[in-house]
């Protein structure tokens, strides 16, 4: 199975911060890596595909990239309704695997 | 627009069955693979089954094979999960999962039911 490392497990922003999470991959899955956001209660809901494309209807300051087996999330402007948790998961292969998740809070 | 919505959860106690349903609606039903994930209380996402348009196709988790049985009707636009055997570390909240539509592509996952949330316990 392909293990997703997903970093810092936390963290505490203000408004209008820049945050970053970060996710590796055990071994290469090209570029077959998902992002969601999970408020509480909620479902995950998919922010970003294929490491960098924006879902549709999701705002601009979500992006993702990647170099190698490393993949990095940015909200480039934090906003209030952005806290949450996130998720990195591969589906370069079944089983589908995930991070375990970035708790963002509000500083 | 997507909806999907599952039912069947509850408390059961160990060595129970179960049986979860997702009825699906706003897309073409019988195109999409669908899965299904599962979430402990304050814990992280684990996949646990798929299925393929056809039925023909059909993956498991290692830790429900052999006590899950995932399935479809295309005509009623409905995904189940058949549970048995259930074990404490069962608890979570069960998501239904579209995919994609072709098999042989990286089985990418979009749109999420609202969760139903499976107790086991004596």
């Amino acid at each position: 199975d392909i293990q997703m490392t997903q970093s810092p497990s936390s963290l505490s922003a203000s408004v209008g911060d820049r945050v970053t999470i970060t996710c590796q991959a055990s071994q290469d899955i090209s570029n077959y890596l998902s992002w969601f956001q999970q408020k509480p209660g909620k479902a995950p809901n998919l922010l970003i595909y294929a490491a960098s494309n924006l879902q549709r209807g999701v705002p601009a300051r979500f992006s993702g990239s990647r170099s190698g087996t490393d993949f990095t999330f940015t909200i480039s402007s934090l906003q209030p309704e952005d806290i949450a948790t996130y998720y990195c998961q591969q589906y370069d292969n079944l089983p589908l695997t995930f991070g375990g998740g970035t708790k963002v809070e509000l500083k | 627009e997507v909806q999907l919505v599952e039912s069947g959860g509850g408390l059961v106690q160990p060595g129970g069955s179960l049986r979860l349903s997702c009825a699906a609606s706003g897309f073409p039903f019988n195109n999409y693979i669908m899965n299904w994930v599962r979430q402990a209380p304050g814990k992280g996402l684990e996949w646990v089954s798929y299925i393929s348009p056809s039925s023909s196709i059909i993956y498991y988790a290692d830790s429900v094979k052999g006590r899950f049985t995932i399935s479809r009707d295309n005509a009623k636009n409905s995904l189940y999960l058949q549970m048995n055997s259930l074990r404490a570390e069962d608890t979570a909240v069960y998501y239904c999962v579209r995919g994609g539509k072709i098999e042989w592509e990286p089985p990418a996952v979009d749109y999420w039911g609202q969760g139903t949330l499976v107790t086991v316990s004596s």
